[in-house]
């Protein structure tokens, strides 16, 4: 399978920072990127897509000014959680989607954990 | 996308199979079925997909229903490492697009 690398994967914060979250495919080029987020005993949840060099498109009930989507290349997107609180803690999945036979992979996911 | 129903939990003895059901009734003709898994604090892993035929693969097969109505996921020797959320989700192959993530089955392996 594809390559994905996610960084950092786990992160603690002070409430108001901001924290970057960075995304790479490896071995293949991602057009698109998928950012989800996962609370705790929930499933996995749809944040935003991104296509490289365009501005990225979010799902309803998530703030664009506070998850910050960068997608400048073919192989690095970020994902800045700006003036982060308590409840914005939580599991952190990217998925990259190239030309891969219509499988799409994830990274090993970021856990946020804003005190 | 269509829909999918599937299992909250399911227990198997290791080293039988595991056969993990999900129903897709509204699913459309240009809808693939997907089965991906996560095992705990990971990332998603892709397990194996089919539009109509059943497949296989190193991981496990895939039984799709002549109605495409339904599939099963069968894991033909169950190992504790295969304790994980499993995930059927129907998704059209144009473009890219979005997986949306049902609540799964959560599978138990025990010795």
């Amino acid at each position: 399978g594809a390559v994905v690398s996610q960084h950092p994967s786990w992160v603690i914060c002070k409430s108001g920072t901001s924290v970057k979250i960075e995304c790479r495919s490896l071995d293949f080029q991602a057009t698109t990127m998928f950012w989800y987020r996962q609370f705790p005993k929930q499933s996995l949840m749809l944040m935003a897509t991104s296509n490289e060099g365009s501005k990225a498109t979010y799902e309803q009930g998530v703030e664009k000014d506070k998850f910050l989507i960068n997608h400048a290349s073919l192989t690095l997107s970020t994902l800045t959680v700006t003036s982060a609180h308590p409840e914005d803690s939580s599991f952190y999945i990217c998925s990259p989607s190239g030309d891969l036979k219509n499988i799409q992979y994830f990274g090993a996911g970021t856990r946020l954990s804003v005190l | 996308d269509a829909k999918t129903t599937q299992p909250p939990s399911m227990d198997c003895a290791e080293g039988r199979a595991a056969n993990l059901p999900c129903n897709h009734s509204t699913i459309s003709g240009n809808e693939y079925v997907y089965w991906y898994r996560q095992i705990h604090s990971q990332g998603p892993q892709y397990i194996i997909h089919g539009l109509k035929n059943n497949e296989t693969n190193e991981m496990a097969s895939l039984i799709i229903t002549e109605d495409r109505k339904s599939s099963t996921l069968i894991l033909p020797h169950a190992t504790l490492r295969d304790t994980a959320v499993y995930y059927c989700i129907v998704r059209v192959n144009t473009g890219f697009q979005k997986l949306v993530f049902g609540t799964g089955t959560r599978l138990l392996v025990s010795p």
